[in-house]
């Protein structure tokens, strides 16, 4: 099992333009999660997905969007890049709601310039 | 508002022990969790406490206490390989983890 995986690694992007981070789990899985974490900070719940079809906004939503039309695939998208959005994404998985353990894909280290 | 506190840092010698503490505050209690993060890689679960009491896995141990809102995270015989940053989080009242910004904690031999 390949478990959690993320693409890209990093990627620099200018002011204003718009990327999609990808995310995909081989677990089964039904919940999904994206986060950011920057510096010194905890991770931040940007959305969220019970399962195919079903997403919610979490703490920090603003600037992305998501869809989720497989269980294994969970995208980020993120409209008109602002340096705001500098951060390391992490794209997580569980089996369950928030008693279970979440597995992590590797992230996705972003900076906008 | 929720919130949870753990140190920022912390220092320890190879071998010795050390605990690491997380107080919280949040909006209902549907149990804790601690991850460990090596620097520039992905979060990994080390425990889950739901009871009050003590967890113990091998070298590394958590501890619950719901009606003071705290825990700790206790390591033995240290090794350099733990050398990470760990990571509270607690499972609030809609099922949702609220996370801890993280405890750095540096192995010195």
């Amino acid at each position: 099992n390949a478990g959690v995986t993320q693409t890209p690694k990093f990627r620099i992007l200018k002011i204003g333009q718009s990327m999609t981070l990808q995310c995909a789990q081989d677990m089964n899985h039904n919940y999904m999660y994206w986060y950011r974490q920057d510096p010194g900070m905890g991770l931040k719940l940007i959305y969220y997905s019970v399962g195919a079809g079903i997403t919610d906004k979490g703490e920090v939503p603003n600037g992305y969007n998501v869809s989720r039309s497989t269980t294994e695939d969970f995208p980020l998208r993120l409209e008109l890049a602002a340096p705001s959005q500098t951060s390391v994404y992490f794209c997580a998985s569980s089996y369950g709601e928030g008693y279970n353990e979440q597995f992590f894909g590797p992230g996705t280290r972003l900076t906008v310039l | 508002g929720q919130n949870i506190d753990q140190p920022t840092e912390m220092t320890a010698t190879e071998g010795a022990i050390v605990q690491i503490n997380c107080t919280y505050q949040t909006s209902g209690f549907n149990g804790l969790f601690w991850y460990q993060q090596h620097a520039g890689e992905a979060p990994t679960f080390l425990s889950y406490n739901v009871l009050d009491g003590l967890e113990e896995k091998g070298r590394f141990s958590s501890f619950l206490s719901r009606s003071k809102g705290y825990s700790y995270l206790l390591l033995k015989e240290l090794q350099m390989k733990d050398s990470a940053s760990y990571l509270c989080a607690v499972t609030d009242s809609n099922y949702q983890l609220i996370w801890g910004a993280g405890t750095k904690l540096i192995i010195k031999p």
